[in-house]
């Protein structure tokens, strides 16, 4: 069993709907990572929490530590927002490696 | 100004042969990264460099071999290149290489490789 689980694996919408993608974890962090890969491949980082909530334009990434799972939201999704979206987290023990999910796979239809 | 980029973007070789894949970045980071990205999508972190330091080297065969010449820059050298070798490599920068504390990472384009 990986350390960061995501789910769903693949998610398929509607152009205009809630999207909620989750992600958990097993060991203590100190800090969370969401990142979005675009269907070209390339990978830009979205999100670092340690706490609480964070929100740029459409996207809401909140974490919870004492649960140890993090979720990332997009309201309005639009086509473009198809891609991958990867969790990664630092473990508490090591200020230089992360450990990464496997990602979720995001269409949204138009 | 792209900020870590990375040539070539496709690479399409042999069994056997040796290749090398080279990583810029301009935006005044020490620290590099090395990630493979297979079939599955997972990523996974290969080497780190600070200030042309190897700091991680995970479980990477051998014919893998990193190389900083400048904190700029991060090449990667594969020799006798094998089919499971086959992925997108993706090279990565961050300030201080701490990433695990929650520092940013950026990264490059992705560089694909086919072993046939």
């Amino acid at each position: 069993k990986n350390e960061v689980e995501q789910s769903p694996q693949n998610l398929t919408a509607q152009e205009g709907e809630f999207i909620t993608i989750n992600c958990s974890y097993s060991v203590g962090i100190s800090a969370l990572h969401w990142l979005q890969q675009h269907p070209g491949g390339g990978i830009v980082s979205l999100f670092m929490l340690s706490s609480g909530k964070k929100k740029h334009g459409r996207l809401i990434a909140t974490i919870n530590i004492q649960e140890k799972h993090s979720s990332l939201h997009i309201t309005a999704s639009h086509p473009r927002d198809s891609a991958v979206y990867i969790c990664a987290v630092g473990p508490w023990d090591s200020n230089y490696q992360l450990i990464w999910g496997a990602g979720t796979k995001l269409i949204i239809k138009p | 100004d792209t900020a870590v980029s990375q040539t070539p973007k496709y690479l399409v070789t042999q069994m056997g042969n040796d290749k090398s894949i080279k990583c810029e970045q301009n935006l005044g980071h020490d620290t590099m990264y090395w990630y493979k990205q297979d079939s599955k999508k997972f990523l996974k972190i290969m080497f780190s460099y600070n200030n042309k330091e190897l700091i991680i080297n995970e479980t990477v065969p051998n014919r893998f071999s990193p190389k900083s010449p400048d904190k700029a820059h991060l090449n990667l050298h594969i020799n006798s290149l094998e089919l499971g070798d086959s992925a997108v490599y993706f090279c990565a920068s961050s300030q201080d290489g701490l990433a695990g504390a929650g520092e940013t990472q950026y990264f490059g384009p992705g560089t694909r490789l086919l072993v046939l």
